[in-house]
């Protein structure tokens, strides 16, 4: 069993709809837990980042984490066409990233 | 601001040649990392250094070796290349030493091996 499961989709929305992706993990010992956002030929960049469980908004973006069921969310509200990348979910144990494990992403398409 | 930056962007190779992937950044971080990232598969890390003179394996050393040459590059070499490693590459940096968990990526290496 993989660490960090994450759906690979595809996933294809209207514009302007709200987007939940997802993660769930088995290691108990992460703490730091963090969103990538990879587009087209390009590598990952940071989009969120949380410490333990909790929401955290960011614009039209809000990462939630619940330690209790080892599940973590991304949504996106008000979908946008330029929204269409690969996301990517990443956690570790340690406030280093020396050990930052990724999902295998979710690819997700907003169609306009 | 470059950020991290890496050579050759593409690559094909065939079975048993050598090659070494460059990669440099020019944000003073300490830690540097070789990723790759396979269909399915997410990223994957290879190789680390946590600061200039140090390197440690990934989830996936086996047919790599690094070095990292100052605190800005960060090599990673394939001395005998097999079709299993055809991949994207990626490198990373982050600051580390202070508790950042940010990893900065480079553009990638897509490298075929025939």
């Amino acid at each position: 069993q993989k660490e960090v499961e994450q759906d690979p989709g595809p996933l294809s929305v209207p514009e302007g709809a709200i987007v939940s992706l997802n993660c769930t993990y088995s290691n108990s010992a992460f703490q730091y837990f963090m969103w990538y956002r990879q587009y087209s030929r390009k590598g990952p960049e940071l989009l969120m980042y949380t410490y333990s469980s909790g929401n955290k908004e960011d614009g039209r973006f809000t990462a939630q984490v619940d330690k209790s069921s080892k599940y973590i969310s991304l949504f996106i509200r008000d979908s946008q066409p330029s929204d269409s990348a690969t996301y990517l979910c990443a956690m570790t144990p340690y406030s280093s990233a020396s050990k930052i494990i990724f999902g295998s992403g979710t690819r997700l398409s907003i169609r306009p | 601001n470059a950020g991290v930056t890496q050579t050759p962007k593409f690559q094909v190779l065939k079975t048993g040649q050598s090659m070494t992937l460059q990669c440099a950044q020019d944000m003073n971080h300490n830690s540097m990392y070789w990723y790759r990232q396979d269909p399915g598969m997410g990223l994957r890390l290879i190789y680390y250094s946590a600061s200039e003179g140090t390197t440690d394996k990934g989830e996936v050393p086996n047919g790599y070796n690094v070095s990292r040459l100052n605190k800005r590059e960060f090599s990673l070499r394939l001395e005998s290349a097999a079709p299993s490693q055809t991949s994207v590459y990626f490198c990373a940096s982050s600051r580390d030493r202070g508790g950042s968990t940010e990893a900065f990526f480079g553009q990638g290496t897509r490298l075929t091996v025939v």
